[in-house]
């Protein structure tokens, strides 16, 4: 099975930081990585597909880049809002997905 | 717009079957561009998929949990279901259904649409 390695488990920034996560995958996944917030209580909401495509009316704050086994994703310009609990995922193994640990991002 | 209604008891005594229903609205179930899946989270905890159901009844499962799940689907009804045996307390999470795109009309890879979750507890 292919593990996702995510890093930081948790993060504290202040506001109008720029804050970058990191997800590095056991093997070789192309670009097949998915990023994902999630707010107290709410379902996940993708964020930003196969690695550096930004979903649809998703702030153009948000960005992601990387292929085969490591991966970033950017803040840039903390928003109130932002300050959440991130996830990838990856898909590579079809019928198979598996999710990173996740990061908390806390506001300092 | 696509909404995914999941429902079942919300308390479960250990060692009995978690059994749950997603009902699908706003689109249809018998879509060959996609998986239905289950997808959990412990409190406090991160996300863990459980496994797909495709509308022709195939699945596919998490290896950790795959010979306590089953997983099946009803296309009159517009549900797909879950069922988890032998449960713990370790199994005490949110329980999201949603869909996954898995190709066709669809961007493949991604979760993009979620229900609200539901909350089971395992105790005596």
């Amino acid at each position: 099975d292919i593990q996702l390695t995510q890093s930081p488990s948790s993060l504290s920034a202040s506001l109008g930081d720029s804050v970058t996560i990191t997800c590095q995958a056991s093997q070789d996944i192309r670009n097949y990585l998915n990023w994902y917030q999630q707010k107290p209580g709410k379902a996940p909401n993708l964020l930003i597909y196969d690695s550096s495509n930004l979903e649809t009316g998703v702030p153009s704050r948000f960005s992601g880049s990387g292929s085969g086994t490591d991966f970033t994703f950017t803040i840039s310009g903390l928003q109130p809002e932002d300050f959440a609990t991130y996830y990838c995922q990856h898909y590579d193994n079809l019928p198979s997905i598996t999710f990173g640990q996740g990061t908390r991002l806390e506001i300092k | 717009q696509l909404q995914l209604q999941e429902s079942g008891p919300g308390l479960v005594k250990p060692s009995q079957t978690l059994s749950l229903t997603c009902t699908v609205s706003g689109g249809s179930i018998n879509s060959v561009s996609y998986f239905w899946t289950w997808i959990r989270q412990v409190p406090g905890k991160g996300l863990e998929w459980l496994g797909f159901v495709f509308y022709r009844g195939n699945t596919s499962y998490n290896p950790s949990l795959k010979d306590r799940l089953t997983m099946s689907v009803d296309t009159s009804k517009h549900q797909f279901y879950l069922k988890l045996a032998s449960v713990t307390a370790a199994d005490t999470a949110v329980y999201y259904c949603a869909r996954f795109c898995s190709g066709g009309n669809c961007l493949v890879g991604g979760v993009r649409s979620w229900g609200q979750g539901t909350l089971v507890s395992v105790s005596s």
